[in-house]
């Protein structure tokens, strides 16, 4: 079965640090790849995507993600995040394109930023 | 993007009931999804409601447990039936993007979801 998993579940990060989150998935065949994130009380909402050329996406915030199809990965980074990046981030998967919208989703990975 | 308006936004329901959910879209959508977040888990599709025509149920989910209606392109709702603890989650409805926009086709649009605590 098709799976997504996310290496880090929990990240504590001071402001200005780097971040990378892991992002593996088992599917060999094309697919379209997604990092959401669920700010505080807020609603899940898009980040970035991947659906073919460039593998180096860039998204919102400053964030960016490398399609890696070699390694099944597509991490994403913040060279330096800020308080306001406190979320959870979760990456998912399309890889049915007679279903665009179902997506696997990976288990989470919660951002706590100390200012 | 759409707006997904849901309700209940968050409801305390006791074993052996069922509930039905509300998900309403501000525009006209051909797909709508029901996502389920189990505590500590990730979302999972539920089914696939197309106007017009039954729901198109994933794996481990059957109509008779989650019944669905479809009755327009702007709405939809689930039924969580016959409710154990184990259907306590956060249920949420998406619709894809339509083409042109910013983010593109073949992305969603999440509601705020309806948590759903069985007693």
């Amino acid at each position: 079965a098709q799976s997504v998993s996310q290496h880090n579940h929990h990240v504590i990060l001071s402001e200005a640090a780097s971040l990378e989150l892991g992002c593996n998935y088992s599917y060999g065949g094309t697919v379209n790849l997604f990092w959401y994130v669920q700010y505080p009380g807020q609603h899940l909402q898009l980040l970035l995507k991947y659906f073919s050329g460039d593998p180096l996406v860039k998204g919102i915030k400053g964030f960016e993600a490398e399609f890696i199809k070699s390694k099944f990965s597509f991490n994403l980074r913040k060279p330096s995040v800020q308080w306001s990046d406190t979320a959870e981030y979760f990456c998912a998967v399309n890889a049915d394109s007679s279903n665009t919208g179902k997506l696997i989703f990976g288990q989470g990975t919660t951002l706590q930023v100390k200012p | 993007s759409a707006v997904i308006s849901q309700k209940p936004s968050r409801d305390i329901c006791q074993r052996g009931t069922s509930l039905t959910i509300q998900c309403q879209v501000d525009s006209q959508v051909t797909m709508m999804f029901w996502y389920r977040q189990q505590p500590g888990q990730s979302l999972t599709l539920i089914a696939t409601a197309n106007q017009g025509s039954e729901a198109t149920y994933e794996s481990g989910f059957v109509i008779d447990k989650f019944p669905i209606s479809r009755p327009n392109l702007t709405f939809s709702t689930l039924t969580v039936s016959n409710m154990s603890p184990e259907d306590s989650s956060i249920y949420l409805c998406s619709v894809e993007d339509p083409p042109g926009l910013r983010s593109g086709a073949n992305v969603l649009t999440f509601g705020a979801g309806s948590r759903l605590t069985v007693l």
